[in-house]
Formats: structure tokens, sequence, C-alpha cells
């Protein structure tokens, strides 16, 4: 099983839409989650940490569900900068672990 | 706003050869990190290091691999003789924290690109 799995999407979503996708990890003792996003061939660029409660920034609302091992992103008000890969991101000691990533496109 | 910073930006070299990675990563972080990024596939960890050491690695992390602190602030990633399948973005991160669960969030420079031919 992977560490960390993600629907690749395309999602594709007109501008001001709401776009939401999730991921799931397999390693239950996993202790830091996060968003990363990635536009083409550059570095992966914190988005967000993602804590227990839920959190939110700005538009965007990260969601852990430590019992069912899932993590979520939901994206209000689609910009067209938005528009990126979305990497689910799993920490465990000093490693993170990423998933392959979510790709969104938001058109005008 | 501090930044890891990362030279060169593209590196090519002939199978075999050494080819040294540079990485200075923001000034108070204290712990360093090399991933992998090949082309289409995900983000992959390498190593990590703090105080001297390393504190972790992954199986691709092999003898063909080194880490070194030369000094105050560069953070240098050797690979002794390339592969074909060397290429690859490799990026430099770095953080506050390590384990703990705050000021752990890693930040990544811009990458160099590898090609072995």
């Amino acid at each position: 099983r992977k560490e960390v799995e993600q629907d690749p999407g395309p999602f594709n979503v007109p501008e001001g839409a709401t776009v939401a996708f999730n991921c799931t990890y397999s390693n239950s003792a996993s202790q830091s989650f996060f968003w990363y996003r990635q536009d083409c061939r550059k570095e992966p660029k914190l988005l967000m940490s993602v804590y227990s409660s839920g959190n939110e920034d700005g538009r965007f609302t990260a969601q852990l569900n430590r019992a069912s091992q899932y993590i979520s992103l939901l994206i209000r008000d689609s910009k067209l900068s938005d528009s990126a890969t979305y990497l689910c991101v799993v920490k465990n000691d000093y490693k993170l672990s990423f998933g392959a990533g979510t790709t969104v496109t938001v058109r005008a | 706003e501090p930044e890891v910073t990362q030279t060169p930006s593209h590196q090519v070299t002939q199978m075999g050869q050494e080819v040294i990675l540079r990485c200075v990563p923001i000034s108070n972080h204290l712990y360093f990190y090399w991933y992998r990024q090949i082309l289409g596939q995900k983000v992959e960890f390498l190593v990590s290091f703090y105080n001297n050491e390393i504190s972790e690695k992954s199986e691709i992390f092999d003898d063909q691999f080194s880490v070194e602190r030369p000094d105050g602030s560069n953070f240098t990633l050797k690979i002794r003789s390339t592969k074909l399948e060397d290429s690859a973005m490799y990026f430099c991160a770095s953080s506050e924290g390590g384990q703990v669960r705050v000021r752990n969030e890693q930040f990544f420079g811009p990458g160099t690109r590898l090609t072995v031919l």
C-alpha cells in the first residue's frame, strides 16, 4: 500500500467554484500533515499545515481524520491562480512522504 | 522573506562523473534535507541532516550519495558516480524544528535539474 494516496484528478472547475479533494495515508503513527502546491516543474510550496481540529487559511480549509487516516482540502471561490498540483504530505520523524498530487485547473 | 537557494539550476554530466549540488538553507533553520523528483513522478525523500550528522536516510540514499555542511551556510549533496537513473530534479529543504510537531514545516529551494547523459 502506498504511503500517501491521492486522487490524481484532474479537477477542471470554473472561476468562483468550490473544489474539494482528499488523500489517505497508511502509517497510523504519522505525526504531522501538510498540503503543498507545486506549479509545473517548480518546487513544492507549503500551502498549509493540517491540524486535527481542522483549520482554515483564507479560501482554503483542511481537515484531518486520524481514525480514517484521511486528509482533505477544500478551495472556495477558486481563482485562476489556484491552478496547480496539490500535494498531500505526511511527516514521520524527519521525513516527508508525498502523494503523487491532485491536479486542479481553474478556467475563466 | 527568507528562502532556500540552490545552485546550479541545471547541471548536465556524463555517466560515471561526480556532481556536487549546493544549497543555502534559511539562516535560522537547523534541519536540512534533500529530496528528488524524477520527471512525472512524486517527490521522494533522500536524507535529513542535523547537527552535522545524518538523522534519517531513505533506501535511495546509498553509498554513492553523501551530504556535507562544509561551512556555516552551505549544505551539499554529492553523487560520486552518476547513473542515468540519477537524472531528476533535486530539491533542498530546511526547517527550524525536526521531529517535534511545532516549527517543523519544511521549506523548499527551487531545485537543481540534474541530467545524466
